[in-house]
């Protein structure tokens, strides 16, 4: 499986626009890019996803390169409830697939 | 709309015991799976399912068990309890190339 590579953490001030940065530089054609964040005692939740678009929906932008080797999530405005840890994670589009998890970006958010 | 239902949400086992992790979904979803999360880490997959008498295993499938016979839900068994398994279970759900819904997660302690 591809791998991805995030910082361990990041801080941001809340109201600021965050960049949350990935690479993935053994990603095939067929894997799409799917973001997905934690918050503290709660199970993952879905963010966003793309293949070679920029992508918006109401939780967040992904940018993607052009080569698709790394990939960009952003809040536009952070808040402290975005506070928690965001996974990048490639999943091919193989019926099946399953998500594997690295050790995902610890955002904190001060006010 | 429930979502996909974890129970139960804390466990104490001693070494040795057996038990059964619940999940349950109410959206119909093809795809279930079973993910553990240790202190400071990623989530590791244990065994999934793509469909009602289908499942496999994932990365860490050693010491459980899984079946499907509904579509609907997706026990994990504990066969022989080890400290080892000390983790918080989450389940999840999903259809084919759609995201994935997580539990809230069972936080299981064995002593």
């Amino acid at each position: 499986d591809a791998k991805t590579t995030q910082p361990n953490s990041m801080e941001s001030n809340e109201e600021e626009p965050v960049h949350l940065p990935c690479n993935h530089s053994t990603i095939s054609g067929t894997d799409y890019i799917h973001w997905y964040r934690q918050l503290p005692s709660q199970g993952p939740e879905y963010v966003i996803h793309g293949l070679t678009s920029n992508v918006n929906n109401r939780m967040a932008s992904l940018a993607i390169a052009e080569d698709r080797k790394s990939s960009t999530l952003i809040l536009h405005r952070a808040t402290l409830r975005d506070a928690a840890v965001y996974y990048c994670i490639l999943r091919p589009t193989n019926a099946g697939n399953m998500l594997t998890f690295g050790g995902g970006t610890r955002l904190m958010v001060k006010p | 709309n429930a979502g996909v239902t974890q129970t139960p949400k804390f466990q104490v086992l001693k070494t040795g015991q057996s038990m059964t992790l619940q999940c349950a979904q109410d959206m119909n979803h093809e795809y279930m799976s079973w993910y553990r999360q240790d202190p400071g880490m990623g989530l590791r997959l244990i065994h999934y399912s793509v469909g009602a008498g289908i499942t496999d295993q994932g990365e860490v499938p050693n010491g459980y068990n899984v079946s499907r016979s509904t579509t609907e839900d997706f026990p994990l068994r504990l066969l022989s309890a080890a400290p080892s398994q000390t983790s918080v279970y989450f389940c999840a759900s999903r259809m084919s190339g759609t995201e994935a819904f997580f539990g809230q997660g069972t936080r299981l302690t064995v002593v």
